[in-house]
């Protein structure tokens, strides 16, 4: 499988440009989905949520778009800051949302 | 209030030996997940408790155990430890194990 921390995909930005995070979940029964940051040496971190009934969510500097024909989550950074640095990980969950599964996760990079 | 708290923060073991890491949930929450993370397979769920039941198990061996107390902290078992089974275990609480999950700090265990 793909590796966490080493070989995960990276997306370099500068700050305050916006970032886009993507993210194709698996299974079409899944009805809620969740967005995590994990910084180094952290556990993950709740970023926004969203269930199957909704298309968008936004929170603050974030917006969640999910697209059930395709099957694909995105995850939206406003002005990103260098403090946004981490790994992000979507997951999804279903009904009853008792077990989640996890994507691989994307590195996010900010440079000053 | 307190967040999810993981003991130890650190484990070095033998292979052969057993380990026994514990989980302190959000007050008032009666959902505990565990989750192990490595670089090869990601966030992969373990098991789910709830009101001291097991609900939901995740693809791994009989080595690995859990329990629930009645004030909702969770322990989990590994016996017979593999240098495999290194990893970073996180434990994650909620209300009811329908969402909102926030995630501990996790244990780091090295098995040697």
């Amino acid at each position: 499988g793909e590796s966490v921390g080493l070989h995960l995909p990276t997306l370099s930005v500068q700050e305050g440009d916006n970032s886009i995070i993507n993210c194709a979940y698996s299974n079409s029964a899944s009805d809620y989905f969740i967005w995590y940051k994990q910084e180094s040496g952290k556990g993950p971190q709740f970023i926004i949520d969203i269930r199957s009934n909704m298309d968008k969510r936004q929170g603050q500097r974030v917006t969640v778009l999910l697209n059930k024909t395709v099957k694909h989550l995105s995850l939206q950074i406003a002005a990103t800051q260098p403090g946004d640095s981490a790994v992000y990980f979507c997951a999804e969950g279903g009904p009853g949302y008792s077990t989640l599964t996890f994507g691989k996760g994307t590195m996010l990079l900010v440079s000053p | 209030k307190a967040g999810v708290t993981q003991t130890p923060r650190y484990l070095i073991k033998t292979r052969g030996q057993q380990v026994t890491l514990s989980c302190s949930p959000i007050s008032g929450h009666r959902s505990v997940s565990w989750y192990q993370q490595t670089p090869g397979q990601g966030l992969q769920f373990l098991f789910e408790y709830f009101s001291e039941t097991q609900r939901n198990k995740g693809n791994f061996p009989g080595r690995f155990s859990g329990r629930q107390f009645s004030n909702s902290r969770s322990e989990m078992n590994v016996s017979t430890l593999e240098l495999g089974d290194s990893a970073l275990y996180l434990c994650a609480s909620s209300l009811a194990g329908s969402g909102g999950y926030t995630f501990g700090s996790g244990t780091r265990l090295t098995v040697v």
